[in-house]
């Protein structure tokens, strides 16, 4: 069964920094792309980034709205995602979700971690 | 940036048709997705590639999608099917959701 754990949510103040880890099982995590999407509260969905598998060249795509403030990472030997959030925003607070599936279509999704960005 | 449009609310009777529209500039040269969010959950991939359902999605959930629209039908609307629903596509690499719709059955 997969089953994808995000954690790391929590207060910070604007301009802070804090960082989510999602915990994979259930399948092949060197072999999948990972991503994040966001929900701020009473909000509609919205994507932040991927990280492509090793095989795919690894590489990340952001969002424009958090391009050169967060960075997706993965370490594969421990079958887990990051995210870090660098000079957050009040517009940042959000349920923040890892997915995955199929590159393209999110079949799995963790139940989210709260990030409250409040001075 | 490549926008997804939504209408904010749909309502249907339950047993009755409900169709769900997206739109985007030649969304049809794209596939589209969609996923049900219920309250206090997480969102369910429902319906993938335009019109394929995952494992355990029930037959009343259909897709399509041409020109610049894709549509969520479901039939024979049931209660439970009361949800926001959220179409997604990509623009190059980047993932671009519709606003949502709330599904209201009434």
């Amino acid at each position: 069964e997969v089953q994808l754990v995000d954690s790391g949510g929590g207060l910070v103040k604007p301009g802070g920094s804090l960082r989510l880890s999602c915990a994979a099982s259930g399948f092949t995590f060197s072999n999948a792309w990972m991503s994040w999407v966001r929900q701020a509260p009473g909000k509609g969905l919205e994507w932040v980034g991927h990280i492509k598998s090793k095989t795919d060249g690894g590489t990340t795509d952001y969002a424009a709205p958090v391009k050169g403030r967060f960075t997706i990472s993965r370490d594969d030997s421990k079958n887990t995602l990051f995210l870090q959030m660098n000079s957050l925003k009040t517009e940042d607070t959000a349920v923040y979700y890892c997915t995955t599936g199929d590159n393209w279509n999110y079949f799995y999704w963790g139940r989210g971690t709260l990030v409250t960005v409040s001075s | 940036s490549y926008e997804l449009t939504q209408p904010p609310s749909v309502s249907v009777s339950p047993g009755q048709t409900a169709s769900i529209t997206c739109s985007g500039d030649n969304l049809g040269n794209k596939y589209a997705s969609w996923y049900q969010q219920k309250p206090g959950q997480s969102p369910v991939l429902v319906i993938y590639q335009d019109n394929k359902r995952p494992s355990g999605i029930p037959e009343r959930f259909s897709g399509s999608n041409s020109g610049n629209t894709a549509t969520l039908t479901i039939s024979g609307t049931q209660a439970m099917d009361e949800a926001d629903y959220y179409c997604q596509a990509w623009d190059s690499s980047t993932a671009r959701f519709g606003g949502g719709t709330k599904l209201t059955v009434l």
